[in-house]
């Protein structure tokens, strides 16, 4: 089955202690995004990778980070936690044609609690 | 500065009446816009891209229009029952994808 996942699905944790979220796609997908979904702000980028080893910033990219070493996977990664960072995150892939990306598939969400 | 707009309020309809969508832009000129369904806690699913060649769009019960002059797309279920009722994003490619906020829709018997 065509899918995105992400792991762990919730996950409540303290200040400035290290986390990071996985993802992954088995449709061989070039593009790969994570988003953050807030209250009345909708879904914003984070950051963004068009194929492996390539990553560039999204909207809000302050207090992440990311890696693109295989095309399936592209964790998140939260160095040091801030409770502003608590938000409902989504990873997304999708094919690559010549004028931009196409449908996106999203994963089910990661629901992060920073206290 | 470039701006999404969609209903903020919730959109009330009953079943088997159409409900249409509104998405507006500003200062964006987008290459196609793209039409997803989320329902709460869940990730969004994707319903139908549009490019900006195209007037309208359909598929099944949803119809899709892009205005480049308006800038606006109206998004259409016709036929509308309870289990269309979840939120509708809107999203525009520029040189990427932006969200608008999102209308909830509610469908009741």
């Amino acid at each position: 089955e065509a899918q995105v996942t992400q792991n762990p699905r919730y996950l409540i944790t303290v200040t400035g202690k290290k986390l990071t979220v996985t993802c992954s796609q088995n449709m061989n997908h070039e593009y790969m995004s994570w988003y953050r979904q807030d209250p009345g702000l909708g879904l914003r980028q984070i950051y963004y990778s068009m194929n492996v080893e390539v990553t560039d910033k999204g909207d809000v990219p302050e207090g992440y980070k990311v890696s693109r070493k295989e095309k399936r996977n592209f964790p998140l990664i939260l160095e040091s936690p801030s409770p502003n960072q608590t938000s409902l995150y989504f990873c997304a892939s999708s094919l690559l044609g010549t004028s931009g990306m196409y449908e996106q598939y999203f994963g089910p969400g990661t629901r992060l609690t920073v206290t | 500065s470039q701006k999404i707009e969609q209903n903020s309020e919730a959109l009330n309809i009953q079943e088997g009446k159409t409900a249409t969508l509104t998405c507006n832009y500003t200062n964006y000129s987008p290459a196609y816009l793209q039409w997803y369904r989320q329902d709460p806690g869940r990730g969004p699913v994707f319903l139908l891209l549009i490019r900006e060649n195209e007037k309208e769009k359909r598929k099944e019960r949803l119809k899709v229009t892009f205005d480049t002059t308006l800038k606006q797309s109206l998004f259409h279920i016709t036929a509308s029952q309870p289990a269309d009722s979840a939120t509708y994003l809107c999203a525009l490619h520029t040189d990427k994808l932006i969200f608008g906020t999102g209308t909830r829709l509610q469908v009741f018997p």
